[in-house]
C-alpha cells in the first residue's frame, strides 16, 4: 500500500517563527487534506488541496502531485499552532484516507 | 461542514468489558469511516460503516472485536469487545459529505481507557 511519511517528526519553534512541514507520498493520489489536531485531541481540518497552492491567514499549503509531497507553511506561528499536524491522501481506485506519520509542533512564548 | 458528535467523549473501563461509541452527524453524508488513534500514533482506518449493510473492515481489525452499525444516513455506532488494556485509544468517526467531494471531517472523538 502507499506510504505517507512526514517530516519533521518534531519541531520546537519559538514564537513569531516561520516553519514548513513536509508529506511525502509513494504513490500517485487524488486527493490529500492537512489537518491539525490540537492537544485536547480534536482534528480540525487545514486545508483540502490535491494540487495547487491555497492560503488561509498565516497558513498555506502547496501539493506538487506529480513529484509526490505537499508542503504545509505556517508564519508567525502563535502558541495555539502547538498540536500535531497529519496529511492524509486518497488513492486512485478507493475513497479512504490514509494517514501520515505526523509532525508535533510545539511553540514556545 | 457539518456538527458531527461522538458519545461518550471518555471513557473508563474495565478488562473483558465492552463500550459502544455513537456518531450523530446533523445533515446527511456520502460515506462514514471508524479510525483508532493509539497513544503517540497516527490514525489508522478500522472500517467503512455502510448503510443498512455489513462494515468493510481494514486489515487487522475484524467484526468480532469491533462490530460496526449503520442504521441511516446520519447515524453510526461502533462497539470495542472484550476489552484489553491495548485497546485505550482515541476512537474517532469521520464522515464525507453529500455534495462536498470526497472532504473528509472528523467528530470530536472518543478517549477510551482500559484498566
Amino acid at each position: 500500500g502507499i506510504q505517507v511519511e512526514q517530516s519533521p517528526p518534531d519541531l520546537i519553534l519559538q514564537e513569531g517563527a516561520n516553519s514548513t512541514l513536509r508529506c511525502n507520498f509513494s504513490d500517485s493520489v487524488n486527493n490529500l487534506q492537512w489537518f491539525h489536531q490540537n492537544p485536547w485531541g480534536q482534528l480540525i481540518n487545514l486545508f483540502y488541496i490535491p494540487s495547487g497552492t491555497k492560503q488561509n491567514g498565516r497558513l498555506s499549503a502547496t501539493t506538487v502531485a506529480t513529484e509526490r509531497y505537499s508542503l504545509l507553511y505556517i508564519s508567525s506561528s502563535q502558541t495555539t499552532d502547538s498540536g500535531v499536524y497529519f496529511c492524509a491522501v486518497v488513492t486512485s481506485g478507493t475513497y479512504k484516507y490514509i494517514f501520515g506519520t505526523g509532525t508535533r509542533l510545539k511553540v514556545l512564548a | 461542514s457539518a456538527v458531527i458528535s461522538q458519545k461518550p467523549s471518555r471513557d473508563i473501563c474495565q478488562r473483558g468489558t465492552s463500550l459502544t461509541i455513537q456518531c450523530q452527524v446533523d445533515s446527511q453524508v456520502t460515506m462514514m469511516f471508524w479510525y483508532r488513534q493509539q497513544p503517540g500514533q497516527s490514525l489508522t482506518l478500522i472500517a467503512t460503516a455502510n448503510q443498512g449493510s455489513e462494515a468493510t473492515y481494514e486489515s487487522g481489525f475484524v467484526i468480532d472485536k469491533f462490530p460496526i452499525s449503520r442504521p441511516n444516513l446520519t447515524f453510526s455506532t461502533l462497539t470495542v469487545s472484550n476489552m484489553s488494556p491495548e485497546d485505550s485509544s482515541i476512537y474517532l468517526c469521520s464522515v464525507i459529505m453529500a455534495g462536498v467531494y470526497n472532504e473528509q471531517f472528523f467528530g470530536p472523538g472518543t478517549r477510551l481507557t482500559v484498566l
